[in-house]
């Protein structure tokens, strides 16, 4: 069974860090792209950032290009989101799932960006 | 402001059949692939068609989807009132080189 279990989200100031992880079980997590997907409360999904399987190609959406940086580290089948400089509007539930095509969720990580 | 424009509701009675439209450009529907999802509300996404047509395992043939130019549709025929939920398209957009939802379709079974 594909498991998504996202962690690291919180209460952060503007202007703040935080790192977000997403520990991914249940099948061959070097094969799969994976992307991150958020939704501000009660609005819609926003596409955030997509990594390729093996790191070599990443993606963002404007809205957070220069200051969010995707990785992953394979050996421990674990993706992560670096946010940077955040930002009220980055307030949102932060998703990752599995391949480009988003086949597979978690159940999110709530990030709240507030003074 | 997103750059697929979806119908913010639909609604429908049971046994019906509705349809959600997405609308796009050349640099995304027309140029690639479009996924479809739902999401209740305090749950995941669960993806509901891929590659335009495709169903996961699982998902009733009672969902299908097509696309036409640069736009795309998800019909549900049969409409069940567990089919209540919010829909979304998503498709990669070649001029952002990046991914792009729908702004989401609520749907009502009446």
């Amino acid at each position: 069974e594909v498991r998504l279990l996202e962690s690291g989200g919180g209460l952060v100031q503007p202007g703040g860090s935080l790192r977000l992880s997403c520990a991914a079980s249940g099948f061959t997590f070097n094969t799969y792209a994976m992307t991150w997907v958020r939704q501000a409360p009660g609005k819609g999904l926003e596409w955030v950032s997509a990594v390729s399987d093996s790191a070599d190609e990443t993606k963002y959406a404007a809205s957070v290009k220069g200051r969010f940086t995707i990785s992953r580290d394979n050996s421990k089948n674990t993706l992560y989101l670096q946010m940077n400089s955040l930002r009220a509007e980055d307030t949102a539930l932060y998703y990752c799932a599995r391949d480009y095509a988003c086949d597979h969720w978690g159940q999110g990580t709530l990030v709240t960006v507030s003074s | 402001q997103s750059v697929l424009t979806q119908p913010p509701s639909a609604s429908g009675t049971p046994g019906q059949r509705v349809t959600i439209s997405c609308s796009g450009s050349s640099s995304n529907i027309g140029s690639n692939t479009v996924n479809w999802y739902q999401q209740f509300p305090g749950t995941a996404p669960k993806l509901l068609i891929y590659f335009n047509n495709q169903r996961p395992s699982g998902v009733p043939d009672r969902f299908s989807g097509s696309k036409s130019g640069a736009s795309a549709s998800l019909a549900i025929s049969g409409l069940q009132s567990e089919d209540e939920a919010d829909y979304y398209c998503a498709v990669w957009d070649d001029s952002l080189n990046a991914g792009v939802f729908g702004g989401g379709t609520k749907l009502t079974v009446l």
